[in-house]
């Protein structure tokens, strides 16, 4: 089962900052935060990763909080492109164990 | 930017029959991977596969499911005799091998999508 928690739905408007929560409150100290996203039924796709300290790409932004058992997605200017379903997942990092997918957060990014 | 391509797109079958999806991984990659989603439904493991053996693998996939590496560069899933609820999306997936330079990342192919009938 997912050891992640994340809302089922949240909305957010065309060019604002879309910040998705996720709850991992049983993460281990060699577990890392991964978070995907499934454009309609496209096959899913990488965001960004992040052990403890915040992290950054071209994506997104990863914040996590100093007891590691929660963090946030920042997607800073959302688009309409970015209507997907978001999903955070903990693994251990550098592993090729497999991912295991909850149900995630659909964004709607509306105009 | 290198991908993971799969094939077929879409397949129907009638229950009972064989079915083979194919994947190319991304070149370099060692790791491979199917996975299903059922419409509606959760992003499923099904099975990983390392060194031309199964690493690891659900409860899903039985003994009507097979995967295999007949070359250097495909990498199959086979349902031996189909039943209505193997009707999925079913994703095929790579990464690097274990390295501290990789980010661990799996990179999917778009998906193959079966229906049973």
């Amino acid at each position: 089962d997912a050891k992640t928690t994340q809302p089922p739905s949240m909305d957010c408007a065309e060019g604002r900052a879309a910040n998705l929560p996720c709850n991992h409150s049983t993460i281990s100290g060699n577990e890392y935060v991964y978070w995907y996203r499934q454009i309609h039924s496209q096959g899913p796709q990488y965001i960004i990763h992040g052990l403890k300290n915040n992290e950054t790409n071209e994506m997104a932004s990863l914040i996590i909080t100093e007891d590691r058992k929660s963090s946030t997605l920042i997607l800073p200017h959302a688009t309409l492109r970015d209507t997907a379903v978001y999903y955070c997942i903990v693994r251990p990092g550098g592993s090729q164990g497999n991912l295991i997918f909850g149900k995630g957060t659909k964004l709607s990014v509306k105009p | 930017e290198p991908e993971v391509t799969q094939t077929p797109s879409h397949q129907v079958t009638q229950m009972g029959q064989e079915v083979i999806l194919r994947c190319v991984p991304i070149s370099n990659h060692l790791y491979f991977y199917w996975y299903r989603q059922i419409l509606g439904q959760k992003v499923e493991f099904l099975v990983s596969f390392y060194n031309n053996e199964i690493s690891e693998k659900s409860e899903i996939f039985d003994d009507q499911f097979s995967v295999e590496r007949p070359d250097g560069s495909n990498f199959t899933l086979k349902i031996r005799s189909t039943k209505l609820e193997d009707s999925a999306m079913y994703f095929c997936a790579s990464s690097e091998a274990p390295s501290g330079r990789t980010t661990g990342e799996l990179f999917f192919g778009e998906g193959s999508r079966l229906t049973v009938l």
